[in-house]
């Protein structure tokens, strides 16, 4: 079994739409968890943090079930620039930082 | 600005040939990792390292070496043992310690092609 596993997708929103990715992880220790935007041969970058609470930046909302190990995101108000790769990550720590890659969820929001 | 630097960003192999692609960070952490994706496959990790002078195999670590004399510096080897290299090739930092919500930082990448 995978670490961390994605649905790949692709998701096919309209503009304004309203869509939400989840995250499996496989290792109850796991002590925290990302998301990753990535575009088309390029590299990932930082697009949230998750924390326990749940947390919201603009229109994208991350939450954590530490209960059924998932993780979301979720998308308001899709815009034609969020097409992308949603990776989702998640840091084993211990006693140092490896870090867990899924495959990405691909997004794609049409006019 | 600080940040991970990665070169070149198109490489080319031959058959039988050793390649070093190189990366660089001016952040200051002591962490550097190397992973490898595969198209449509998520990050796979190379090897990575906690400090310099020491270094870990990740889990694909076979046909592969690295390095990692300073701080800022922790080049890749793909080596003529690595029978499927073509792949993009990513290079991240981060401060290293077992800290809550650590973060990685990542390099433009470098994309290695097989003559």
């Amino acid at each position: 079994r995978k670490e961390v596993e994605q649905d790949p997708g692709p998701f096919n929103v309209p503009e304004g739409a309203t869509v939400a990715f989840n995250c499996t992880y496989s290792n109850s220790a796991s002590q925290s968890f990302f998301w990753y935007r990535q575009d088309c041969r390029k590299e990932p970058k930082l697009l949230m943090s998750v924390y326990s609470s749940g947390n919201e930046d603009g229109r994208f909302t991350a939450q954590l079930n530490r209960a059924s190990q998932y993780i979301s995101l979720l998308i308001r108000d899709s815009k034609l620039s969020d097409s992308a790769t949603y990776l989702c990550v998640v840091n084993m720590g211990n006693n140092f930082n490896k870090f867990y890659f899924g495959s990405g969820t691909k997004l794609n929001v049409k006019p | 600005d600080g940040g991970i630097t990665q070169s070149p960003k198109y490489l080319f192999r031959k058959e039988g040939q050793n390649v070093t692609l190189s990366c660089e960070q001016n952040l200051n952490h002591d962490a550097m990792y190397w992973y490898r994706q595969d198209p449509g496959q998520g990050l796979r990790l190379i090897y990575y390292s906690q400090i310099v002078n020491d270094f870990q195999k990740g889990d694909i670590a076979e046909g592969y070496s690295v390095s990692r004399e300073k701080k800022e510096s922790f080049p890749l080897t793909v080596t003529s043992a690595q029978k499927n290299p073509t792949a993009f090739y990513l290079c991240a930092s981060s401060r290293g310690l077992a800290i809550y919500q650590e973060t990685q930082y990542f390099g433009p990448g470098t994309r290695l092609l097989v003559l």
